[in-house]
């Protein structure tokens, strides 16, 4: 256990439903990122907060996606009008923000989307 | 684009033999190669951490090499176990957003 959680684990939709996912990073992490993994393929980076402010949107991350980090804390993945194609893994990290660059990001056990 | 390519055959090894992993990777000039581990069915766990200005590192049984000339990163884990089965991934970045490879699988046999 990283000290990362994510809620829920699973969770399986109908296509053109809404749905939202929570992280909940380790406490003293100012930074937060979101990301999709597909079967056999690595996570893909979709989106980074530092405190609350979202400083980076891949183009991966169409307009039905949005992410927000109320107050530094906990952060919100909301998928609107689900498609079978966001059907993946959703894997949050959590890391200290280090002077010059990255350094270890604490992975949740992710939530595993499938949309019907 | 940037391309990341790790082997793309699982390894399967003898336990107490040296698993060795590759890490390719072309337009892209990383100042920080990161190994994770990651399970089935759960997120990746964090290794080995190392610099662009760094040859090797080592952390228990576990190795890396970063050449920057070639682009390639060597992972080693030495005496394996059947408990180090696993895909291991490499991810590249040069400040907070990582960029992974696909992961090799490793197997370890007893």
């Amino acid at each position: 256990d990283t000290g990362v959680s994510q809620d829920p684990r699973h969770k399986i939709t109908k296509r053109g439903q809404n749905v939202t996912f929570r992280c909940d990073p380790i406490s003293e992490h100012n930074r937060l990122y979101w990301y999709r993994q597909t079967l056999g393929q690595g996570p893909e980076f979709l989106t980074y907060f530092q405190n609350e402010a979202q400083l980076e949107k891949s183009r991966l991350l169409s307009d039905r996606f949005s992410a927000e980090r109320p107050k530094g804390s906990f952060s919100t993945l909301e998928i609107q009008r689900t498609e079978q194609g966001d059907s993946a893994m959703y894997l949050c990290a959590s890391s200290l923000g280090l002077a010059g660059g990255a350094g270890e990001q604490f992975f949740g056990p992710g939530t595993r989307l499938t949309v019907l | 684009s940037q391309k990341i390519e790790q082997n793309s055959e699982a390894l399967n090894i003898q336990e107490g033999k040296t698993a060795t992993l590759t890490c390719n990777y072309t337009n892209y000039s990383p100042a920080y190669l990161q190994w994770y581990r990651q399970d089935p069915g759960r997120g990746p766990v964090f290794l080995l951490l190392i610099r662009e200005n760094e040859k090797e590192k080592r952390k228990e049984r576990l190795k890396v090499t970063f050449d920057t000339t070639l682009k390639q990163s060597l992972f080693h884990i030495t005496a394996s176990q059947p408990a180090d089965s696993a895909t291991y991934l490499c991810a590249l970045s040069n400040d907070y957003k990582l960029s992974f490879g696909a992961g090799t699988t490793v197997t370890v046999r007893a």
